[in-house]
């Protein structure tokens, strides 16, 4: 089955620096990679997604890059703030859905 | 519309015990998936359900089980609780199961065990 392994899993920056989370596939058949962010106490919820056949998605301060060649995707997140402390989530689906072990972000003031 | 349902909120029960748990999926999400959350073991699968059948498992024991309604809610069960099944229990659901098509989760139930 599929392996989704995700780094780092804690990740603290200055608030507006930038933010990178990384993450690999194994399964050629995944097609859908999408992000999700689980503030404390609240649900995981859909950040942005991406699709094998782009290369690349941006909505506004948050951008998702997919290298299918290499099996890996990453999220940026540019001009951090407070609000974007959360645990982040990716996920690789294609016949069945799998998440990395998610990401600590602290966005420090 | 109305997002994913999970009832209770919150739960606590004993040591050798059993609990359900409940999931009402989004109208017309065929689809629900199980997670176990616990602290630093981010989301662990526990199983999906597509149309009242069990479609994938993941590597949990036999204790854990579940079913899906012809109206696409969910439950799961777990028997004989032990202690180290107290964690945060999220459901998602979806269409088709495979992402891309409103994969949803619902806020949890958090089981503690004592």
């Amino acid at each position: 089955g599929e392996n989704v392994e995700q780094h780092p899993s804690t990740l603290s920056v200055q608030e507006g620096d930038s933010a990178v989370i990384k993450c690999t596939y194994s399964d050629s058949a995944s097609n859908y990679f999408p992000w999700y962010k689980q503030e404390l106490g609240k649900r995981p919820q859909l950040i942005i997604d991406i699709r094998s056949n782009v290369g690349e998605k941006k909505d506004q301060r948050i951008a998702v890059t997919l290298n299918k060649t290499a099996k890996h995707f990453s999220l940026h997140i540019t001009e951090t703030q407070p609000e974007d402390s959360a645990v982040y989530f990716c996920a690789a689906g294609g016949n069945q859905f799998y998440f990395g072990t998610g990401t600590s972000l602290t966005v420090i003031p | 519309k109305a997002g994913v349902t999970q009832t209770p909120r919150y739960l606590i029960k004993t040591r050798g015990q059993q609990v359900t748990l409940s999931c009402s999926p989004i109208s017309g999400h065929r689809s629900v998936s199980w997670y176990q959350q616990t602290p630093g073991q981010g989301l662990q699968f526990l199983f999906e359900y597509f149309s009242e059948t069990q479609r994938n498992k993941g590597n949990f024991p036999g204790r854990f089980s579940g079913r899906q309604f012809s109206n696409s809610r969910s439950e799961m069960n777990v028997s004989t609780l032990e202690l180290g099944d107290s964690a945060l229990y999220l459901c998602a659901s979806s269409y088709s199961g495979t992402g891309g098509d409103g994969y949803t989760f619902g806020s949890g139930t958090r089981l503690t065990v004592v």
